[in-house]
């Protein structure tokens, strides 16, 4: 069984200023890890996946996340946030036989000019 | 990357009516697709997996009865709520992982279904 835990159900930040939302896993096997945004009654965009490899993993529209093995982390970084990231983010992980995802419980940034 | 387009993104009907959503893959062959419940403010909880031709495998807690999946072909599946009550009220999200990439799935817009 796996599970996700998103420790911050929001966080607010000021436009510019940097950000990280905190993602930890729990699994006995070997995971995929992933981080999603959701807008307001939207599905879900893919920001970023770790399948294996180098720990830091680049995504679109600046975001970065690092894997951490020993800790069980995954948490997503950003700069520079701007108003528009705005949204739900979903950390979820796959372990490499099931099919499905199990997802956190989000993370509502909050982006204040 | 690869589209998923789901149908309809709203819709309200009445209690005890039945609600049919449309989940396909415009640019990929869907292998499997999984069907999630999202409530306010909460995560996504997967309700259901379906590979093509085969019936769906359904999560705990989830009635099969009640939520009918059919992926009679590889770029369709539909999600029908049957004789739905105000507590099906809900946002469903479909998802499609293809026979390319194993690794990942791609999303649907979502439907927002309300029951009254």
């Amino acid at each position: 069984a796996q599970s996700v835990t998103q420790l911050d159900s929001q966080v607010p930040v000021f436009e510019e200023a940097p950000v990280e939302l905190r993602c930890n896993y729990s699994s006995s096997v070997s995971v995929y890890l992933f981080w999603y945004v959701q807008y307001p009654n939207q599905g879900l965009q893919l920001l970023l996946k770790y399948l294996s490899g180098s720990t830091l993993v680049k995504g679109i529209n600046g975001f970065e996340a690092e894997f951490n093995k020993s800790q069980t982390s995954f948490h997503l970084r950003k700069p520079s946030v701007h108003i528009s990231d705005t949204a739900e983010y979903f950390c979820a992980v796959r372990d490499t036989g099931r099919r499905a995802l199990t997802f956190g419980s989000g993370t509502r940034l909050q982006v204040q000019p | 990357g690869a589209v998923v387009s789901q149908h309809p993104s709203r819709v309200i009907c009445k209690s005890g009516t039945s609600v049919k959503i449309e989940c396909r893959s415009l640019d990929f062959q869907a292998t499997t697709m999984f069907w999630y419940r999202q409530f306010p403010k909460q995560s996504l909880m997967l309700m259901a997996t379906s590979n093509e031709g085969s019936k769906a495998t359904y999560e705990q807690g989830v009635e099969k009865d009640k939520f009918l999946i059919n992926h009679a072909s590889l770029t369709l599946s539909t999600l029908t709520v049957t004789s739905a009550h105000p507590e099906d009220s809900s946002f469903y999200i479909c998802s499609a992982r293809g026979d390319r990439d194993f690794t990942e799935a791609f999303f649907g817009q979502g439907t927002r279904l309300t029951v009254v």
